[in-house]
């Protein structure tokens, strides 16, 4: 199985909005909405912020919110704060029933 | 709430065979949930690695499929990943987790990490 594919990078001014894209196949993004969202700061374990493509768990800032499209999904980060700046990675399930990961997008907040 | 924790040696020979565990605190291993392993080398993103079932049934990524084995033990309310043969490319930061649909959920442990160096 192969990775997700995400931005290496993206970058955004305090109260902007960014988007990070997530893009699989008809085998794991677009073929089930079983797509998770996860925010990493340096050192810590990832947390889970988006599931179910656009679910958000209790506790996670309305602020992010997920959407999918055909093979690709994404994750929006609205009204951009300083301690929104982390890695990000997207995850999905897959048609063999495994999961896989996206390579990973460090957001940088200007 | 429901804790996550990590253990095992930080240090394997290459070879060798990488052993952890993750004890589960604040819920019953056997009452539900599925359970699995995520890692992460240094610097790098995240692998899946795998997921038990509170059923027993697991589930591995096909690339590490040979040389991994996940197990639960309900008595102890923990489970445990085997990892044979390691290289050098198996050094990394090991995460266990709560799966739903085979994507890691809201409870993480902290991570433990392994080097494997003679």
């Amino acid at each position: 199985q192969s990775a997700l594919t995400q931005p290496a990078s993206v970058s955004g001014s305090p109260g902007q909005s960014i988007t990070i894209s997530c893009t699989g196949t008809s085998s794991d993004v677009g073929g089930y909405n079983y797509v998770s969202w996860y925010q990493q700061h340096p050192g810590k374990a990832p947390k889970l912020m988006i599931y179910g493509v656009t679910n958000r768990p209790s506790g996670v800032s309305d602020r992010f919110s997920g959407s999918k499209s055909g093979n690709t999904a994404s994750l929006t980060i609205s009204g951009l704060q300083p301690e929104d700046e982390a890695d990000y990675f997207c995850s999905s399930f897959t048609s063999v029933s495994t999961g896989v990961f996206g390579g990973g997008t460090k957001l940088t907040v200007l | 709430q429901v804790q996550l924790q990590e253990s095992g040696p930080g240090l394997v020979k290459p070879s060798e065979t990488l052993s952890l565990t993750c004890t589960v605190s604040g819920y019953s291993i056997s009452s539900g949930y599925h359970w699995g392993w995520i890692r992460q080398p240094p610097g790098k993103g995240l692998e899946w690695i795998g997921t038990i079932y509170h059923s027993g049934s697991t589930y591995y990524n096909p690339s590490l499929k040979s040389r991994v084995t996940i197990s639960v033990d309900t008595s102890k309310n923990e489970f445990s990943l085997k990892l044979t043969s390691v290289t050098a490319a198996d050094t990394a930061m090991y995460y266990c987790a709560n799966m739903e649909y085979q994507l890691p959920s809201r409870y993480w442990g902290l991570g433990t990490l392994v080097t494997v160096s003679s």
